[in-house]
């Protein structure tokens, strides 16, 4: 079964930075687009990032452009979001997302970012 | 990069349908049959209902059918169970390798 498990959430100063994982297993994983998603405390879902399975092809919201940075080891299987700058609206719920068809068909837990002082 | 518009709520009684609206542009939903969707209930991670437009994956119940005209895309859930509430969301390509998702709808079965 396709699962994909998200780590690195936690508390940062506004400023700082934090790097977010997200370990995939069941499945081939360099064949496939990936993305991130993130979700404030009672708010919608909103895309952040999506990058394809060389890493060649990727794009960004224009909300953490040129702050965040998406990467991937299809080596380790694992995506990765470097966030740097981060801002209190930044606070959310990080989802890794696995892409089908321009769908994402296999979602993560979910880890939680807070950007306070 | 403007979220997709979707009602906050809609609601029905058990065994009636509801549908909800997902509405772009001729830029967005209007030029691509990439419009999905997705069912999250309170504290839990979505979970894929529709992709592209009208194709259900395995396990989705065929109660859950999309559809799309101009640029709007819609969710149908025919035969409502309590168990459909949840919030709804919509998401879609927009062209330059970039996705928005809609603002959400929260659906609530009476």
């Amino acid at each position: 079964e396709a699962q994909l498990v998200e780590s690195g959430g936690g508390l940062v100063q506004p400023g700082g930075s934090l790097r977010l994982s997200c370990a995939a297993s069941g499945f081939t994983f360099s064949p496939y687009w990936m993305l991130w998603v993130r979700q404030a405390p009672g708010k919608g879902l909103v895309w952040v990032s999506r990058m394809n399975g060389d890493g060649t092809t990727i794009s960004y919201a224009d909300s953490v452009k040129g702050r965040f940075t998406i990467s991937r080891d299809n080596a380790k299987n694992t995506l990765y979001l470097q966030m740097s700058s981060l801002r209190v609206d930044d606070t959310a719920a990080y989802y890794c997302g696995r892409e089908s068809f321009y769908a994402v068909d296999v979602w993560g837990q979910g880890t939680t970012v807070t950007v306070s002082s | 990069q403007s979220a997709l518009t979707q009602p906050p709520s809609v609601s029905g009684s058990p065994g009636q349908s509801v549908t909800i609206s997902c509405t772009g542009s001729s830029s967005d939903v209007g030029s691509y049959n990439r419009v999905s969707w997705y069912q999250q209930p309170p504290g839990a991670a979505p979970k894929l209902m529709i992709y592209e437009v009208t194709n259900r994956p395995s396990g989705v119940p065929d109660r859950f059918s999309g559809s799309k005209s101009g640029n709007t895309a819609s969710l149908t859930i025919s035969g409502l169970q309590t168990e459909d509430e949840a919030d709804y969301y919509c998401f879609s390509y927009v062209g330059s390798y970039t996705m928005v998702f809609g603002g959400g709808t929260k659906l609530t079965v009476l």
